[in-house]
């Protein structure tokens, strides 16, 4: 497994701001992700990082609202965007180890848009 | 596209009573499949996985069989514990290994 970690924990918010949420892993990964968890909702795929190029995002989501960066093989971040209160979720980074397609996910960053 | 489909509903149960989750699955190919349980104010975890048809999954006592006939991965556990109380999540891996979630089950162990 990994141990990964993610900045910050939680945030309260104002509209119309932006918040970096950082994901670092203890271990070099070829593959991150980042999800949203909307209140009493499932897991929805935003986008996969990708090292050195530019992120690949899922329907429904866009660069401009969030933005992902991925500098290296052990960190990432994703930044929401002129946020409205439609935001508040939970966001997780994952990363795939190579076991058999398994994700590991990090603790969440538990998001409030007020 | 591929989908995950979990029962409506939370689940309330007694200790020690049977547990069954059910997890239904549509695909173009053949994804490996997951269960991941999220206990109260911790993270995503891991529980078992299957990666192709007829393997059993299995951790703590909970048990998962890739059913390709019937394309289900329902989770079974003969006997619950009040620790097991938490939210269960069904998933396939689809293209570049991304996953698509079922919407969960909330279950509730009541000694």
């Amino acid at each position: 497994s990994a141990v990964i970690s993610q900045k910050p924990s939680r945030d309260i918010c104002q509209r119309g701001t932006s918040l970096t949420i950082q994901c670092q892993v203890d271990s070099q990964v070829t593959m991150m992700f980042w999800y949203r968890q909307q209140p009493g909702q499932s897991l929805t795929l935003i986008a996969t990082a990708n090292q050195g190029s530019e992120a690949t995002y899922e329907s429904g989501f866009v660069i401009d609202k969030f933005p992902i960066s991925r500098p290296n093989l052990t960190f990432s971040t994703l930044t929401v965007s002129n946020m409205s209160p439609e935001d508040s979720s939970i966001y997780l980074c994952s990363v795939d180890l190579g076991q058999q397609e398994t994700q590991y996910f990090g603790p969440g960053t538990r998001l409030l848009v007020l | 596209g591929d989908s995950v489909t979990q029962m409506e509903g939370p689940v309330t149960l007694s200790e020690e009573a049977f547990l069954t989750i059910n997890c239904t699955y549509t695909a173009t190919g053949y994804p490996s499949l997951f269960w991941y349980v999220q206990y109260p104010g911790e993270g995503l975890q891991l529980l078992l996985k299957a990666t192709k048809a007829d393997d059993k999954g299995s951790n703590k006592g909970f048990e998962a069989t890739y059913r390709k006939e019937t394309t289900s991965f329902h989770l079974e556990k003969g006997s619950v514990q009040v620790s097991d109380s938490a939210v269960y999540f069904c998933a396939l891996s689809y293209g570049n290994n991304r996953l698509a979630f079922g919407k969960g089950n909330q279950v509730v162990v009541i000694p």
